[in-house]
Parts: structure tokens; C-alpha cells; sequence
């Protein structure tokens, strides 16, 4: 079956670094996603990784691993308006998004 | 950037009627639109996907005579919720492709709605 898996909640200090990891089997590859998702909100977009290798985006980036199944998504500098959800997401050989459950990000003060 | 419009944002509603949820891609052709549930603390969930001008395809356990879709057009697909009940009470949030773009997926705002 298809599964993505991710940590259910983390918690960091605001001005430090924080690293969600996403690992996924899926049929199929065609890029992961990362979205930002606020209480209430619908989904944000935040980065697209189709190879390998890191793409910074400002104050995130994002790591993908296509052999290792692997991606992990990187935020500095924190402030208290990053704390939401984290949903990664694939897209399988149909083009279809496999969700992750969200990581809960809490920022303390 | 693409933007996705969603009619209406808030909606309640007396428990057996049908309410009407509108998706819009303002500035692409949305060949491609996808429905998603999504109940507190949970993750999304896909209902169906549509196709302009062909009938949707719902996921497993979805009903497709309780949630009507129509994808008349690149701009607009409507997802009409039939005889609503409490249960069906959630955030419901449609995203679109663009046309010959298929990594694209751009969310609408989300519409809640409230059964009562």
C-alpha cells in the first residue's frame, strides 16, 4: 500500500531551527510537496522536490532522498507565526497527492 | 501566483437540505479539480477528482449521490452536498491543476460547513 509517515506534533524555540522528517512508499514518484496548513486555513504551498538534493526557499528548505524514500523539510530562525501543520504529500504515477497525517509544529516563546 | 476561489467560505445549514459549494480558478484552466474533507485534527481527505466534462471520480467510501459534482468548465466546479446531516458538518477545501501542468495543485481557501 501507499503510505506517508511523519512525526504527529513537534515543539522548537522561537528564533531556532526546527527539521520535520516525511518518509514515504508510494507507487510510483512524481515529486513531494510540502504545505503549511493554519488552524482553520486550507493548505499553503510551500516547496516542490521532484530530485534529489536541497532547494532553499528563504528562511525554508527542503531535502529529498528519492532512494532513501526520504524528505525532511527545514525551517530557521522560527517565529511564533510558524507554528501550524506540516503536511507532506507525494505524487504518485497517477498524479495523484498521497497525504501525510500533518506534523504539528508548536513554537514556544 | 494561480489563485483558487471558494463560494462560500461559511455555511450553515438545517439538517436535510443540500447546500452548494463553489471552486473557482481565477486566473488558469483548471482541466483537473480535486475535493477534500477534512475533519478536526485530521489530515486531508480526498473525495473525488473531476475531469472538465466528465463525470467525477469518487474514492472508496465516498458517495456519489449524497456529494454531486459537476466540472462544467476550466474555471468552475460545484460539489453540492444532498440532504446534508450533522455528521456531514467539516472543512471542505477544492484544489485545481492547471491545464498541462500535472505537479501543480492549487488549494481554495476551504468552505465550513455546519449541520445543524
Amino acid at each position: 500500500g501507499q503510505n506517508i509517515d511523519q512525526p504527529t506534533e513537534m515543539t522548537a524555540t522561537e528564533g531556532a531551527i526546527v527539521q520535520i522528517n516525511c518518509t514515504y512508499q508510494t507507487s510510483g514518484f512524481n515529486g513531494l510537496f510540502w504545505y503549511q496548513q493554519h488552524a482553520g486555513e486550507a493548505p499553503t504551498f510551500l516547496s516542490y522536490n521532484v530530485l534529489d538534493g536541497l532547494e532553499e526557499k528563504g528562511r525554508f528548505s527542503s531535502f529529498l532522498s528519492r532512494s532513501k524514500g526520504y524528505s525532511y523539510l527545514l525551517l530557521k530562525e522560527l517565529q511564533m507565526k510558524d507554528s501550524a501543520s506540516y503536511l507532506c504529500a507525494v505524487m504518485d504515477s497517477n498524479y495523484q497527492l498521497i497525504w501525510g497525517a500533518g506534523t504539528k509544529l508548536i513554537i514556544k516563546p | 501566483g494561480a489563485v483558487v476561489s471558494q463560494h462560500p467560505s461559511w455555511v450553515i445549514c438545517k439538517s436535510g437540505t443540500s447546500v452548494k459549494i463553489e471552486c473557482r480558478s481565477l486566473d488558469f484552466q483548471a482541466t483537473t479539480m480535486f475535493w477534500y474533507r477534512q475533519f478536526p485534527k485530521q489530515s486531508l481527505m480526498l473525495m473525488a477528482t473531476s475531469n472538465e466534462g466528465s463525470k467525477a471520480t469518487y474514492e472508496q467510501g465516498v458517495e456519489k449521490d449524497k456529494f454531486l459534482i459537476n466540472h462544467a468548465s476550466l474555471t468552475l466546479s460545484t460539489l453540492t452536498v444532498t440532504s446534508a446531516h450533522p455528521e456531514d458538518s467539516s472543512f471542505y477545501i477544492c484544489s485545481a491543476r492547471e491545464g498541462g501542468r500535472e505537479e501543480t495543485q492549487y488549494f481554495g481557501p476551504g468552505t465550513r460547513l455546519l449541520v445543524l
